[in-house]
């Protein structure tokens, strides 16, 4: 079965420095999406970076990077720079889309960043 | 252009009544989705619609139902609710079910509802 794996529920980091977020999946399948979502304390999921099994460099979203290494099954995010305005919880998730899977996302508990001034 | 809005943003049940939670998206999508997320846990599925006149359930169906009034609206209903139902619950919607891996789903503000 699909799993996330978030190792991190919390983290605190200075401002500034770079910060990574762990996340590894476990899955059968060769064919997949892997997204991280920023929840702020106000509630609201916000997507912050995609990528695709398939695709053969890591994805970057201006200061987010994703280390995609998928012989390890892991996905982890990167903050570069970071600012106070990046506390918040990021989740990492999970979509299948072989032949047979139900397309569904599989969502990971969530890591609790804190940015220190 | 309002995305993905939900109402109510809040609610307070006592056990055992009723309640009907909207959800409606103006982005054209095929697919919408109801989670719940509890404390500590990540979001997880209670029904998605794939297309409108559809609805499958998900991780956590039991004590919910929910109707795809048309291509816009989803609503979820809690018939009978019940203390272990006090969660945030948060309605998303994707462009559709198709198998290609980038799908994402854009969320609501979320309802945060307690049952007493």
């Amino acid at each position: 079965a699909q799993k996330i794996t978030q190792t991190q529920p919390g983290m605190f980091v200075q401002e500034k420095e770079a910060v990574t977020l762990d996340c590894t999946y476990d899955t059968s399948d060769q064919s997949y999406g892997l997204f991280w979502y920023k929840q702020p304390s106000s509630g609201e999921m916000i997507f912050l970076i995609y990528q695709g099994s398939y695709d053969e460099q890591n994805a970057t979203e201006g200061r987010y990077s994703l280390n995609f290494q998928k012989a390890r099954k892991s996905a982890n995010l990167v903050i570069s720079a970071s600012q106070l305005g990046d506390s918040a919880m990021y989740f990492c998730a999970m979509r299948e889309v072989s032949p047979g899977s139900n397309y569904q996302l599989i969502w990971g508990a969530g890591t609790k960043l804190i940015i220190k001034p | 252009n309002a995305g993905v809005t939900q109402t109510p943003k809040f609610q307070v049940l006592k056990t055992g009544q009723s309640m009907t939670l909207q959800c409606a998206q103006d982005m054209n999508h095929n697919s919408m989705y109801w989670y719940r997320q509890d404390p500590g846990m990540g979001l997880r599925l209670i029904y998605y619609s794939a297309s409108e006149g559809t609805t499958d359930k998900g991780e956590v169906p039991n004590g919910y139902n929910v109707s795809r009034l048309n291509k816009r609206e989803f609503s979820l209903r809690l018939e009978s609710a019940a203390p272990s139902q006090t969660s945030v619950y948060f309605c998303a919607s994707s462009i559709g079910l198709a198998a290609v891996s980038y799908n994402e789903q854009f969320f609501g503000p979320g309802t945060r509802l307690t049952v007493l």
